[in-house]
């Protein structure tokens, strides 16, 4: 069974751009959920969707959005790129509705510059 | 967001000895924790888990502790190995659909 993938591994962009990564999950599994990994911070929970629908939403401004299609895939969009914005960025693929195993991709390395 | 800390922030240990990484987390509501595995470059890598009605659970080379009194967990690995050098992560789900808070990392360096 193939893994979590994302696409592209790495991205670099100037400042105000835009940018979409896209993750596949595991296939079987509903959920997708997004993090941001910096030194400083972390890793901190961007947002999650199931079915299609975002469940639940970390604290990041409005520039950080996702959406899931029928298939589970799962884009992530950040507009008016800011020179804080580069981070390692992952996808998480689970199961079920929660509570359950969460895999990781490899992540989208963005550098904004 | 949630106050999952870990309690050292680097670790080295002699290769064959037993590891013990450790973990506190905040919210007493949170029902499930994993323990994650990073090696530099690479996104997460699933070791273990555990839900709260157990307060332990093996896995290969890998036990899990989870102290619900203290809000307390821990990962040891035994037999450690260079291949184990890694920063490890534990992370808690209070119950949110599959919205985890992660602590700051532990970084493991096993010396041959």
């Amino acid at each position: 069974k193939a893994g979590v993938t994302q696409t592209p591994r790495y991205l670099i962009k100037t400042r105000g751009q835009q940018v979409t990564l896209s993750c596949s999950p595991i296939s079987g599994h509903r959920s997708v959920s997004w993090y941001q990994q910096t030194p400083g911070q972390g890793l901190q929970f961007l947002f999650e969707y199931f079915s299609e629908t975002q469940r639940n939403k970390g604290n990041f401004p409005g520039r950080f959005s996702g959406r899931q299609f029928s298939n589970s895939r799962s884009e992530m969009n950040v507009s008016t790129l800011e020179l804080g914005d580069s981070a390692l960025y992952l996808c998480a693929s689970s199961q079920g509705q929660g509570n359950t195993e969460a895999f990781f991709g490899q992540g989208t390395r963005l550098t904004v510059v | 967001g949630e106050n999952v800390g870990l309690h050292l922030p680097t670790l080295s240990v002699q290769e064959g000895d037993n590891s013990i990484i450790n973990c506190a987390y905040s919210n007493s509501a949170s029902d499930y924790f994993i323990w994650y595995k990073q090696e530099s470059g690479k996104g997460p890598q699933f070791i273990i888990d555990i839900r709260s009605n157990m307060d332990k659970r093996q896995g290969q080379r890998v036990t899990v502790l989870l102290n619900k009194t203290v809000k307390h967990l821990s990962l040891q690995i035994a037999a450690t190995q260079p291949g184990d050098s890694a920063v490890y992560f534990c992370a808690e789900n209070p119950n949110t659909g599959n919205q985890f808070y992660f602590g700051t990392g532990t970084s493991l360096t096993v010396i041959p």
